[in-house]
């Protein structure tokens, strides 16, 4: 079962234009988590939100986390073609489990 | 460290065959899981270790499947026999608990198609 749901489900812009990707989760969290998987390769951490947290950055990465609406955006800024990849959020459920549990994916296109 | 190591990279094998995937996690985390990716269903959680102990093995899909980690250092997940729809790439991951929760260190795959 998928906790989070990602908005787009794909997304087409520019080299150095801002990409937004959307995540919904449904239960409370500990955290949540952002990754990257290039084509054909394994998922790659990109930044972890606690639950108490509002807003976190990393480099050209921006992640905001609403907890009352269980919602998450990332952000990615002045996009290069390098950044052609599926985005997933990652949710961390309060239910001591200690498993991830992944949405869908936003599949990002960056044209040069 | 090198990673989380999977093998093989590719697996083809004909139905009904056994199919072994290896994983070898970084030393010093103690959970392993091990995923499966389609295109239709996403990434689905099949099992989980902490302390090389299988805690959550409900997204198993059947029988067919199984998985061990005999020890912290490796594990394997067999699917005996093999059938198309079993067709993925199956993704294993570790980590260790930290101060602000879990955070995964994916292998690279493997992709797994039975003709």
């Amino acid at each position: 079962s998928q906790q989070g749901e990602e908005d787009p489900q794909a997304l087409s812009i520019q080299e150095g234009e801002n990409a937004t990707m959307n995540c919904s989760y449904k239960t409370s969290i500990n955290n949540l988590q952002w990754y990257r998987q290039n084509s054909g390769r394994g998922l790659v951490h990109l930044i972890l939100i606690r639950s108490n947290e509002r807003e976190k950055h990393s480099g050209r990465l921006r992640v905001t986390l609403d907890t009352s609406k269980k919602s998450s955006s990332l952000l990615i800024t002045a996009s290069r073609a390098a950044d052609t990849a599926s985005y997933f959020c990652a949710t961390d459920p309060m239910d001591s489990s200690y498993k991830l549990i992944f949405g869908s994916g936003t599949r990002l296109l960056v044209r040069p | 460290d090198a990673g989380v190591i999977q093998s093989p990279r590719h697996e083809v094998t004909e139905m009904g065959q056994e199919v072994t995937l290896r994983c070898k996690p970084i030393s010093g985390h103690d959970y392993l899981f091990w995923y499966r990716q389609t295109m239709m269903r996403g990434l689905e959680l099949l099992i989980y270790f902490n302390n090389n102990v299988p805690i959550d093995d409900s997204g198993m899909p059947e029988d067919r499947f199984s998985a061990k980690m005999p020890n912290a250092s490796f594990s394997t997940l067999k699917i005996q026999p093999s059938e198309p729809r079993d067709s993925a790439v199956y993704f294993c991951a570790s980590s260790w608990v930290m101060g602000q929760g879990l955070s995964y260190t994916f292998g690279s795959g493997t992709r797994l198609t039975v003709v």
